[in-house]
């Protein structure tokens, strides 16, 4: 089956640094989606970009379908981006597979 | 409003036990999932079901059953609970089946003791 590999897998930053966090799919999927999993276990929608590139505040994010990978852009970090960002695709079953996800911590 | 709602938040409970988590979506979508995100936050799908008809069935031990008495509700139901069905289950919905953004519950923390 398909596999959506994340990396890095742990990255810790001191708060107002910039980063980027990267999803790699091993075949085509569809309806690309990147979640926050904050540290109380809620997963909240980022982005649903199944290709191109959309913006939210601090964060944005850019599908390149074409090349089976997903880029998180996470710029002025706060403490409160702390948490696990899982990026997410629907392969040719309709299943939505999830990578292992980016644990992310900001040092205040 | 929350659109998908999970109750309860945490579950306690003994092994051999029989619980149900509920699921409720009020953004009248068409599709639900349960998913299940173990103790090192692999998140990987259980079920899926559109229209109240189940589409996707993973290997899925056949003590955990769901249920979805109409578009907007997918139970989740598990019998003779073991040590090793300890986990956060996540409700799920998105528009149609195939296609569009899915939209998670906050999910119930399972534990059995």
């Amino acid at each position: 089956g398909i596999q959506v590999e994340q990396s890095p897998p742990d990255l810790i930053l001191q708060e107002g640094a910039n980063s980027t966090l990267r999803c790699n799919f091993s075949d085509s999927v569809n309806n690309l989606q990147w979640f926050h999993q904050n540290p109380w276990g809620q997963l909240i929608n980022l982005f649903y970009i199944p290709s191109g590139t959309k913006q939210n505040g601090r964060l944005s994010a850019t599908t390149v379908a074409t090349e089976r990978y997903s880029l998180l852009y996470i710029s002025s970090s706060q403490t409160t981006d702390s948490g696990v960002y899982f990026c997410a695709g629907m392969n040719r079953d309709d299943k939505i597979i999830f990578g292992k996800g980016t644990r992310l911590h900001i040092l205040p | 409003d929350t659109a998908v709602s999970q109750t309860p938040k945490y579950l306690v409970t003994q092994m051999g036990n029989d619980k149900s988590i509920k699921c409720e979506q009020n953004l009248g979508h068409d599709t639900m999932y349960w998913y299940k995100q173990d103790s090192k936050k692999f998140l990987k799908i259980m079920f899926s079901y559109n229209n109240k008809e189940l589409i996707i069935n993973e290997t899925v031990p056949n003590r955990f059953s769901p249920k979805s008495p109409d578009k907007a509700h997918l139970n989740l139901h598990i019998n003779s609970l073991e040590l090793g069905d300890s986990a956060v289950y996540f409700c799920a919905s998105s528009q149609v089946f195939g296609g569009t953004e899915a939209f998670f519950g906050q999910g119930t923390r399972l534990t059995v003791v």
